[in-house]
């Protein structure tokens, strides 16, 4: 079973640009979370998507958002980028919902901006 | 405030040597902890998941405890190898139901030399 994949690895972008990210999670799991991990704030959660509905969200202002798609890719999108949005961006899948489940993490995005 | 507080920042033993990594949170209500093993450039890696009743729970030479009444956790590695060295992050769930607050410690880097 492959496991879960996140395109692009590297982005370089600049500031004011925006950028989509990509998650395509493992076969047969519906459940796609996102998340931010810098060195200072360690792993930070972003929203996680259900059945192409966003169930949850964290604390990150409008410029973050993203989508699930019928077959249960994901993709994320940040606009107006700032410095401090450098950072690696992990996508996370569970086949359900239960807090239980077991969740797998893509390699993640590096995404510098400049 | 949900928090989650994990200690040492970072750790140096000998190849062989067993180590203890802590985690304390302030996490209500609790729901579940788990421990997660990141390599440098990638994603992290599911090593335990304890509920409120579960105490311990060991993953190969990898034992988890939760003391639930102190809140706190610890990660023992038993005989370390070189490929133990990573980052071990402590991750509490919050809530019931379909909604539940995730709250990530910032990591413990752990490097095992020769």
């Amino acid at each position: 079973k492959a496991g879960v994949t996140q395109t692009p690895r590297y982005l370089i972008k600049t500031r004011g640009q925006q950028v989509t990210l990509s998650c395509s999670p493992i076969s047969g799991h519906r459940s796609v979370s996102w998340y931010q991990q810098t060195p200072g704030q360690g792993l930070q959660f972003l929203f996680e998507y259900f059945s192409e509905t966003q169930r949850n969200k964290g604390n990150f202002p409008g410029r973050f958002s993203g989508r699930q798609f019928s077959n249960s890719r994901s993709e994320m999108n940040v606009s107006t980028l700032e410095l401090g949005d450098s950072a690696l961006y992990l996508c996370a899948t569970r086949s359900g919902r239960k807090s239980t489940d077991t969740q797998y993490f893509g390699p993640g995005t590096r995404l510098t901006v400049l | 405030k949900n928090q989650v507080e994990q200690s040492p920042q970072s750790l140096i033993i000998l190849e062989g040597k067993n180590c203890t990594l802590q985690c304390n949170y302030t996490v209500s209500p609790f729901s579940n902890l788990r421990w997660y093993k990141q390599d440098t450039g990638r994603g992290p890696v599911s090593l335990t998941i304890m509920t409120f009743s579960e105490n311990t729970k060991s993953n190969g030479r990898y034992t988890a405890t939760l003391d639930a009444d102190t809140k706190q956790s610890s990660l023992h590695i038993t005989a370390s190898q070189l490929s133990d060295s990573a980052s071990y992050i402590c991750v509490v769930s919050a809530g019931s139901g379909g909604y539940q607050k995730v709250t990530f410690g910032i990591g413990t880097k752990l490097q095992v030399i020769p």
